[in-house]
């Protein structure tokens, strides 16, 4: 069955980077795009951006652009997020999604990713 | 980007059927039929209950129906149920593979 599992909770200090990761099985991983999605506590969904199938390309939310970079490793079937220049705003629950290229909708979620930063 | 616009919330008696509305432009939502609505319970990830404006993924019950008039976007819930109260949100594509979620609606049923 198709699983996105995701690492574990982070915590980090303003100003610092953080990077995720998000783990696939039960699918082609290079098949799908892989996107991110934020939600912060008691707050609505935030797309942050895509990295699509192909690997090579990615398009991100202008409000992150210059601070986010989305990798993956397939040999490992596993997507990356990272953000640097973290500030308290960032606090949020991240979300990898995967999407079948022109599909246009996210059909399976990882479980999410707890970052939280303090100082 | 701005959220897409929701209703904060929504209520109905269990058996009634009751409608979110999602609000964008003429860059979003009125110019593409990418629109998606996904349903998260408390703790949980999102779940996609509609894609493509009108579609359902296999799985999920034909009480969930969606539709599009200009640059709305709405998803009806018939025959309310105890297990339908969550939070909704809808979902539209934009340009160049970006895309906007709408600020989200809680659900309840009374």
């Amino acid at each position: 069955q198709v699983q996105l599992v995701q690492s574990g909770a982070e915590v980090e200090k303003p100003g610092a980077s953080v990077k995720v990761s998000c783990k696939a099985s039960g699918y082609t991983f290079s098949d799908y795009h892989i996107h991110w999605v934020r939600q912060a506590p008691g707050q609505g969904l935030e797309w942050i951006g895509i990295l699509k199938a192909s690997g090579d390309v990615t398009f991100y939310a202008q409000k992150f652009q210059g601070r986010v970079t989305m990798t993956r490793d397939t040999s490992s079937s596993t997507a990356y997020m990272e953000l640097s220049s973290v500030t308290s705003e960032d606090t949020a629950v991240y979300y990898c999604a995967r999407e079948l290229p022109s599909a246009f909708y996210f059909d399976y979620w990882g479980q999410g990713t707890l970052v939280t930063v303090s100082s | 980007q701005s959220a897409l616009t929701q209703p904060a919330s929504v209520s109905g008696s269990p058996g009634q059927s009751i409608t979110i509305s999602c609000t964008g432009t003429s860059s979003d939502v009125g110019a593409y039929y990418f629109v998606s609505w996904y349903q998260q319970h408390p703790g949980q990830a999102p779940k996609v209950v509609i894609y493509g404006v009108s579609n359902r993924p296999s799985g999920i019950s034909n009480r969930f129906s969606g539709s599009k008039s200009g640059n709305t976007a709405s998803l009806t819930i018939s025959g309310l149920q105890p297990e339908d109260e969550a939070d909704y949100y809808c979902c539209s594509y934009t340009n160049r593979y970006t895309y906007v979620f709408g600020s989200g609606t809680k659900v309840t049923v009374l």
